[in-house]
């Protein structure tokens, strides 16, 4: 298995523009965790899905940020629109049998 | 409310010498514990788990980690540090009904030569 793949690996985004970033699981594979890893907060849970289907999104900001899963195999998150304080490494793990497996991440900057 | 505390952000051991990273948790209920690491770059990879079996338990890479309830405590250790081991490392715990995992802030690692 190639594991859990994200893209783009790096994304440079101007203020105001929309960023969609991508997650494939590793197939079998019922949750699928986003994560935003930064200097000053660390690494935070933004939201899991179940079976495709939200179970937790208290940590992440509704007013810009959406998280979708459309089918097993496919996540997104979009953030709409960008600020630079969103400027982060963005992760996204799938788990099976209580071990989470994380992808390589995605590092965003917001000009 | 679960939360994690790694003393020390950063920890700088000679190549050979026991390494030790802290980590205590809270937590109302009995707890999952977990340490992953971090390459430069790269994404997590976990080290070791605690899921209520033996209280000392043997990860990867030589490392080990013991649960002491009393101590309310879940320390990384191996023996003889590599100049491969330097790299960040995260404690993390999260419940028995959820799958959230709650991060420390991390102990970066440094091996000297």
């Amino acid at each position: 298995d190639a594991g859990v793949i994200q893209s783009p690996r790096h994304e440079v985004t101007e203020m105001g523009q929309e960023v969609t970033l991508r997650c494939k699981p590793i197939s079998g594979h019922d949750y699928l965790f986003w994560y935003r890893q930064t200097m000053m907060q660390g690494l935070e849970l933004l939201v899991y899905f179940n079976n495709k289907a939200v179970m937790d999104d208290s940590g992440m900001p509704k007013d810009r940020f959406s998280a979708k899963m459309p089918n097993a195999s496919f996540s997104t998150l979009k953030i709409q629109p960008s600020e630079p304080r969103d400027s982060a490494v963005y992760f996204c793990a799938s788990r099976s049998s209580r071990e989470q497996f994380f992808g390589p991440g995605t590092r965003l900057t917001v000009l | 409310a679960q939360s994690v505390t790694q003393l020390g952000s950063h920890v700088s051991v000679s190549e050979g010498a026991l390494v030790l990273l802290r980590c205590n948790y809270s937590s109302s209920v009995p707890p999952y514990l977990f340490w992953y690491v971090q390459y430069p770059n790269q994404g997590l990879q976990l080290l070791l788990k605690y899921t209520s079996a033996a209280t000392l338990v043997k990860g990867i890479n030589g490392f080990e980690a013991e649960f002491k309830k009393s101590e309310t405590s879940f320390h990384l250790t191996k023996p003889s540090a590599h100049m491969s081991d330097a790299a960040e490392y995260f404690c993390a715990v999260s419940d028995r009904s959820s799958y959230k995992l709650i991060f420390g802030s991390g102990t970066r690692l440094l091996v000297r030569p």
